[in-house]
């Protein structure tokens, strides 16, 4: 199946830095990135949809100037969280897909604010 | 927008025990997948199964679009089956997966 890495994996920071999670489609253009956030012993919870080229659609309750995505090319999307609080502390997972088929997900990120 | 359920949310099984897990969802779909997430987190995908059935080793799975569920099947399961399994679904274009709130598998020895 197509690959979609994540990057960093892990990934501690202070309170009120700013952290950017890549997530890069392989082998295949992603025309859409969806981007998730799940919580310990939940499912995960869609944070936006982003298209290449275009301004990402956030979830209702999503902050979009917190959670930052870029989607400037067919194969990379990044998500900058800003001004990172301990309650943005979360496991971020990405999913790339070029059409109405299988999605493929990343690694996921797993983001520690102190 | 689509809504997915899964049972048993919990689940106990003797190391070479067989189990069903079972995904409803509440409007026709184009795309359903199972996943088995494990200890660190990573998604493993285990079936892209909008319809039919598909088979891997131990595990198959099952999707009745008609009547709108799927199950997935562990034969002999074993204590590295244990985690958490997700079903998700969407059912447009480029629409997200929605991702049921999973069955939380212990296998013990």
């Amino acid at each position: 199946g197509a690959v979609v890495s994540q990057h960093p994996s892990r990934v501690i920071c202070k309170s009120g830095t700013s952290v950017k999670i890549e997530c890069r489609s392989l082998d295949f253009q992603a025309t859409t990135m969806f981007w998730y956030r799940q919580f310990p012993k939940q499912s995960l919870m869609l944070m936006a949809t982003s298209n290449e080229g275009s301004k990402a659609t956030y979830e209702q309750g999503v902050e979009k100037d917190k959670f930052l995505i870029n989607h400037a090319s067919l194969t990379l999307s990044t998500l900058t969280v800003t001004s990172a609080h301990p309650e943005d502390s979360s496991f971020y997972i990405c999913s790339a897909t070029d059409g109405p088929g299988e999605l493929f997900f990343g690694e996921g990120s797993r983001l520690t604010v102190l | 927008g689509i809504q997915v359920e899964q049972s048993p949310p919990d689940l106990i099984l003797q190391e070479g025990a067989n189990s069903t897990l079972r995904c409803n969802f509440s409007d026709s779909v184009n795309n359903l997948q199972w996943f088995h997430q494990n200890p660190w987190g990573q998604l493993i995908n285990l079936f892209y199964i909008p319809s039919g059935t598909k088979q891997n080793g131990r595990l198959s799975a099952t999707t009745v679009a008609t009547e709108r569920y799927s199950l997935l099947y562990i034969s002999s399961s074993q204590t590295t089956d244990s985690g958490v399994y997700f079903c998700a679904a969407r059912n447009s274009g480029n629409t997200p997966l929605v991702f049921g709130k999973g069955t939380r598998l212990s296998v013990i020895a």
